[in-house]
């Protein structure tokens, strides 16, 4: 089975530094990966995915993302974090369950962002 | 276009009662997935179903049945409450299962509280 460790599930960071939330995945197939992002009391927002082709990927509200087979990892960056970018971050893989696929969540990191 | 819809938006229920979810998917898709997120985990996978057929089955007890209709709503249902069943359920629709590729796009959620 596929899994996702999500390092950090607290990350405080000043507004207009580096923001960085690091996903490690395991897969037995190449993967595809996923960031969503939950902001309080709402539902997922897909921010980026990997699926193949160019392995850095860029999303919406100025996040990217690097996949790196060799070390199996696809961590998100942003170069100037925002107030509004406060929210919790989960990054997860696809699984092929058969005659379907499902996504694989890690737990999850939530992220402040500090005047 | 709207998004993902689901109903209700809260719901309270006791232990031993039986409660319905119901998520309408986006206009044109025929895939609907079920989530469950515990109050600080990640999402869960539950169920998903394509074209009426379950297509995917996740590690939840048997209290836990679906069902998708001819539009491709779906309703999600759990029989015999327990505490633990307490939650934010999640509906994810994708326009097909196109071997993974597929976008999933998620709901606001049903919180579901068991006292």
């Amino acid at each position: 089975a596929q899994s996702v460790t999500q390092l950090g599930s607290h990350v405080s960071v000043s507004e207009g530094a580096l923001v960085l939330l690091r996903c490690n995945y395991s897969s037995s197939v190449p993967p595809y990966l996923f960031w969503y992002v939950q902001y309080p009391n709402q539902g997922l927002q897909l921010l980026l995915k990997y699926t193949t082709g160019a392995t850095l990927v860029k999303g919406i509200n100025g996040f990217e993302a690097e996949f790196k087979k060799s070390e199996t990892s696809f961590h998100l960056t942003k170069p100037s974090a925002h107030m509004s970018d406060a929210a919790e971050y989960f990054c997860a893989v696809r699984e092929f369950t058969g005659g379907g696929n499902k996504l694989t969540f890690g737990t999850g990191t939530q992220l402040k962002v500090e005047l | 276009d709207a998004g993902v819809t689901q109903s209700p938006t809260h719901l309270i229920k006791t232990r031993g009662q039986h409660v319905t979810l119901r998520c309408s998917p986006i206009s044109g898709h025929k895939s609907v997935s079920w989530y469950q997120q515990v109050l600080g985990q990640g999402p869960q996978f539950i169920f998903q179903y394509y074209e009426k057929e379950e297509r995917g089955r996740g590690n939840f007890p048997d209290r836990f049945s679906a069902r998708q209709f001819p539009n491709y709503s779906s309703e999600l249902n759990v029989n015999a409450l327990l505490l633990g069943d307490s939650a934010l359920y999640l509906c994810a629709s994708s326009l097909a299962l196109a071997g993974g590729r597929e976008t999933q796009y998620f709901g606001p959620g049903t919180r579901l509280l068991v006292l």
